[in-house]
């Protein structure tokens, strides 16, 4: 059973580096690892996502060690409306065949001023 | 560009009576999946689709049906609202498995 674990909790200060860490032992040969944010009383909203080494895009950098057993979100200086829930997400085979996505309890991050 | 619509946004049932939580996507997506979320917890796959005609079991399965009879929508059926049952329901769609998945804004559910 593919599945994802995540501190519980992390505090930031503004304008800090943020990196949250995720471990996924049972990653798939051919699964992505992709992370979401969740602002209260919204669904969560796609940040990036990666198969291996690097990515980066306007909001965030993934970095993915050759292993990919573990994927770690960097968020550049941090300010307060980045305080949410980050979710990793890999994907698990259902009895079908098909891919399902299981989410785990995700990061609680929040940003103090 | 509407994305995934839910609705309704708010619903309130007694227990036992029955719904169905509407989804509904507009970019043609094959991957489609039923989410709930109790307060302060993390998501919890309920049943997921494929592609029209093919559904399959999440992690928290029963008391909820889902058929996919068009691309389109995914309707979600509570067959006897239990007060269990009261959590914020979302829907996702996505481009093929591994797509990114884009999430509506959800139903509040409150059985009583």
């Amino acid at each position: 059973l593919a599945k994802t674990t995540q501190p519980i909790s992390m505090d930031s200060y503004e304008g800090q580096e943020v990196n949250i860490t995720c471990s996924h032992n049972n990653i798939a040969t051919n699964d992505y690892i992709t992370w979401y944010q969740q602002f209260p009383s919204q669904g969560p909203r796609f940040i990036i996502q990666g198969y291996k080494t690097k990515v980066t895009n306007e909001v965030a950098s993934l970095f993915i060690p050759a292993d990919r057993k573990s994927s770690t979100l960097s968020l550049p200086r941090v300010s307060l409306s980045d305080t949410a829930v980050y979710y990793c997400l890999v994907g698990d085979m259902g009895a079908s065949g098909t891919y399902k996505y299981i989410f785990g309890t995700g990061t609680r991050l929040k940003v103090l001023a | 560009n509407a994305g995934v619509t839910q609705t309704p946004k708010f619903q309130v049932l007694k227990t036992g009576q029955s719904m169905t939580l509407q989804c509904a996507q507009d970019m043609n997506h094959e991957y489609m999946s039923w989410y709930r979320q109790d307060p302060g917890m993390g998501l919890r796959l309920i049943h997921y689709s494929v592609g029209a005609g093919i559904t399959d079991q999440g992690e928290v399965p029963n008391g909820y049906n889902v058929s996919r009879s068009t691309t389109e929508d995914f309707p979600l059926r509570l067959l006897s609202a239990a007060p269990s049952q009261t959590s914020v329901y979302f829907c996702a769609s996505s481009y093929g498995g591994v797509g990114i998945q884009y999430f509506g804004a959800g139903t509040r559910l409150s059985v009583l």
